[in-house]
């Protein structure tokens, strides 16, 4: 089946810094990918959206300039995450569309900004 | 994308059936029914989708209602490894839908405990 890469699976960073997520389509070409954060035991968050080629789509109270979003190739989007704090601590998913298949998710990194 | 009503939690014997509810009583013509899991701390799963017809796969069963008001995930015998929060989300299909790539937005989901 279809597979997203996603990079690291676990980053602690110092607050102040800045962290690069990766997810890669492995199988497919994902004309757009999405990135959600989960806090614990709540539900996925949709944050961006990507579009190959063009500006991220920022859902409504996420700082376009905090989480820069790039998605240069058909099968690559990375989300930094710029000046880290302890409150961007979280769970980040990306997730790759397929249309009619629904989306394929990649394994997540869990940031920790210490 | 409609919004979608589950319990928020169900417990289950491991080796019988485990089946889901999922009402979407709002759901549009053009909308697919689809189910995900998420196991703990893991990306969600992909596990069937049905705009009007009862699916199967190796996964699970998805039963909707004739007037596609509600669905059932079905997973037939299930294991502790199906221990996980499942999500039923309603949806119109990319390339269906003109302007690009369509969001999957998340509800609460219901979590599901497989016990010994």
């Amino acid at each position: 089946g279809a597979v997203v890469s996603q990079h690291p699976s676990r980053v602690i960073c110092k607050s102040g810094t800045s962290v690069k997520i990766e997810c890669r389509s492995l199988d497919f070409q994902a004309t757009t990918m999405f990135w959600y954060r989960q806090f614990p035991k709540q539900s996925l968050m949709l944050m961006a959206t990507s579009n190959e080629g063009s500006k991220a789509t920022y859902e409504q109270g996420v700082e376009k300039d905090k989480f820069l979003i790039n998605h240069a190739s058909l099968t690559l989007s990375t989300l930094t995450v710029t000046s880290a704090h302890p409150e961007d601590s979280s769970f980040y998913i990306c997730s790759g569309d397929r249309g009619t298949y629904g989306y394929t998710f990649g394994s997540g990194t869990r940031l920790t900004v210490v | 994308d409609a919004k979608t009503t589950q319990p928020p939690s169900m417990d289950c014997a491991e080796g019988r059936a485990a089946n889901l509810p999922c009402n979407h009583s709002t759901i549009s013509g053009n909308e697919y029914v689809y189910w995900y899991r998420q196991i703990h701390s893991q990306g969600p799963q992909y596990i069937i989708h049905g705009l009007k017809n009862n699916e199967t796969n190796e996964m699970a069963s998805l039963i909707i209602t004739e007037d596609r008001k509600s669905s059932t995930l079905i997973l037939p015998h299930a294991t502790l490894r199906d221990t996980a929060v499942y999500y039923c989300i309603v949806r119109v299909p990319t390339e269906i839908l003109t302007g690009g790539g369509n969001k999957l937005t998340f509800g609460t989901g219901t979590q599901l405990k497989v016990e010994l």
